[in-house]
């Protein structure tokens, strides 16, 4: 099946600084999300992106399908922020998305 | 319009024993999707219904199995809980048409906890 990896693991910020998260995957896709988890546990889908570049206040994507990944920026990061953001994929030949092992970000006041 | 919704929020079972979990989809949406996350990883897929009929089945025992009724509300059951089934369990709802290259809108999910 489809492979997704993403990086860092961990990442620790300071208030105000950007960041930028990737995510490398296996296979052309149909569909790539990226979502936030807050502490309770809710997904929050942040984009929805098989391709091109969306933005959303100071959350931004791109996903370059012809070379297997997408990255997430992150501007001006709030102690808000702090969560795990996972990227998930759906390939061509099946419905399920597969998850990457997700990025944990700390953001200290 | 009201989000996934998924209940109950927190089940606490003993090994052996046997749980029904329940998600109610976006209205609208036709297709639901279960996934199990256990603690520190991503996700892992379990099923996907789609107008009742499964069209997706994720490396799960036997044990596992899920229903979805008509009016898209779906069921996830576990039978012979074991303490590895410990973990939090996602339902997903998507679109009005056929599975595929749609945004998955994720419930608050289901806390089960096996001892």
């Amino acid at each position: 099946g489809i492979q997704v990896e993403q990086s860092p693991p961990d990442l620790i910020l300071q208030e105000g600084a950007n960041s930028t998260l990737r995510c490398n995957f296996s296979d052309s896709v149909n569909n790539l999300q990226w979502f936030h988890q807050n502490p309770w546990g809710q997904l929050i889908n942040l984009f929805y992106i098989p391709s091109g570049t969306k933005q959303n206040g100071r959350l931004s994507a791109t996903t370059v399908a012809t070379e297997r990944y997408s990255l997430l920026y992150i501007s001006s990061s709030q102690t808000t922020d702090s969560g795990v953001y996972f990227c998930a994929v759906e390939g061509n030949a099946g419905n399920m998305l597969t998850f990457g092992g997700g990025t944990r970000l700390m953001v200290k006041p | 319009d009201a989000g996934v919704t998924q209940s109950p929020t927190h089940l606490i079972k003993t090994r052996g024993q046997h749980v029904t979990l329940r998600c109610s989809p976006i209205s609208g949406h036709k297709s639901v999707s279960w996934y199990q996350q256990v603690l520190g990883q991503g996700p892992q897929f379990i099923f996907q219904y789609y107008e009742k009929e499964e069209r997706g089945r994720g490396n799960f025992p036997d044990r596992f199995s899920a229903r979805q009724f008509p009016n898209y509300s779906s069921e996830l059951n576990v039978n012979a809980l074991l303490l590895g089934d410990s973990a939090l369990y996602l339902c997903a709802s998507s679109g009005r048409g056929i599975p595929g290259g749609q945004t998955q809108y994720f419930g608050p999910g289901t806390r089960l906890l096996v001892l």
